[in-house]
């Protein structure tokens, strides 16, 4: 079964603008992590946040993670063509084998 | 490349047929996980392994799928009987796990099974 959800499900943004997108979860959790999927292909991981951390940065992406609310987002700036894809959220827990637990996603598209 | 390399990348067959797909992970990774992932929807969790050992199996995983990662390095994941409600992209992933839990999973471009 999936963690939790993501909002919104679809996005549509000009290129240059930012792209936002929520991702909330049920259960205690040690880390949570992003994901990017081009259609058809594998998950390209992006960042992980721990548990215990409330923001991080990677080039163009922000993620913050408030573990009162059981909730995260990925905040992509500067958004460009080829980050079209679709988003995902994964939890994970050490008790459970790091096992992921995924949201539905959201579907990304940046219009040039 | 050293990433996740998984074969096939798609197959088509018929309904009642067995199909077997192989993950070979990143070099040294000891865990190995399967996922499940229908069209629209998130990857959900089938099974993993420690180093040979498989650790946990999801309640998805009927008595029709099985597992195997023989030496500790590439995987193989087994569908007896095929149904249709098996289509689906099969995805591997793998992580690191020495004593440091905090690892990203590396995913493989999966294998896509369509079932007629």
């Amino acid at each position: 079964s999936q963690q939790g959800e993501e909002d919104p499900q679809a996005l549509s943004i000009q290129e240059g603008e930012n792209a936002t997108m929520n991702c909330s979860y049920k259960t205690s959790i040690n880390n949570l992590q992003w994901y990017r999927q081009n259609s058809g292909r594998g998950l390209v991981h992006l960042i992980l946040i721990r548990s215990n951390e409330r923001e991080k940065h990677s080039g163009r992406l922000r993620v913050t993670l408030d573990t009162s609310k059981k909730s995260s987002s990925l905040l992509i700036t500067a958004s460009r063509a080829a980050d079209t894809a679709s988003y995902f959220c994964a939890t994970d827990a050490w008790a459970a084998g790091n096992k992921l637990t995924f949201g539905g996603g959201t579907r990304v598209l940046v219009k040039p | 490349d050293t990433g996740v390399s998984q074969d096939p990348r798609h197959k088509i067959t018929k309904r009642g047929q067995n199909v077997t797909f192989r993950c070979d992970p990143i070099s040294e990774h000891n865990r190995l996980y399967w996922y499940r992932q229908t069209l629209g929807q998130g990857p959900e969790f089938l099974t993993y392994f420690q180093n040979e050992a498989q650790l946990e199996k999801s309640r998805l995983l009927s008595d029709r799928f099985s597992a195997e990662r023989p030496k500790g390095s590439f995987s193989t994941l087994e569908i007896q009987r095929t149904e249709q409600g098996d289509s689906a992209m099969y995805l591997c992933a793998s992580s690191a796990f020495a004593g440091a839990p905090n690892q990203p999973q590396h995913f493989g471009d999966g294998t896509r099974l369509s079932i007629l």
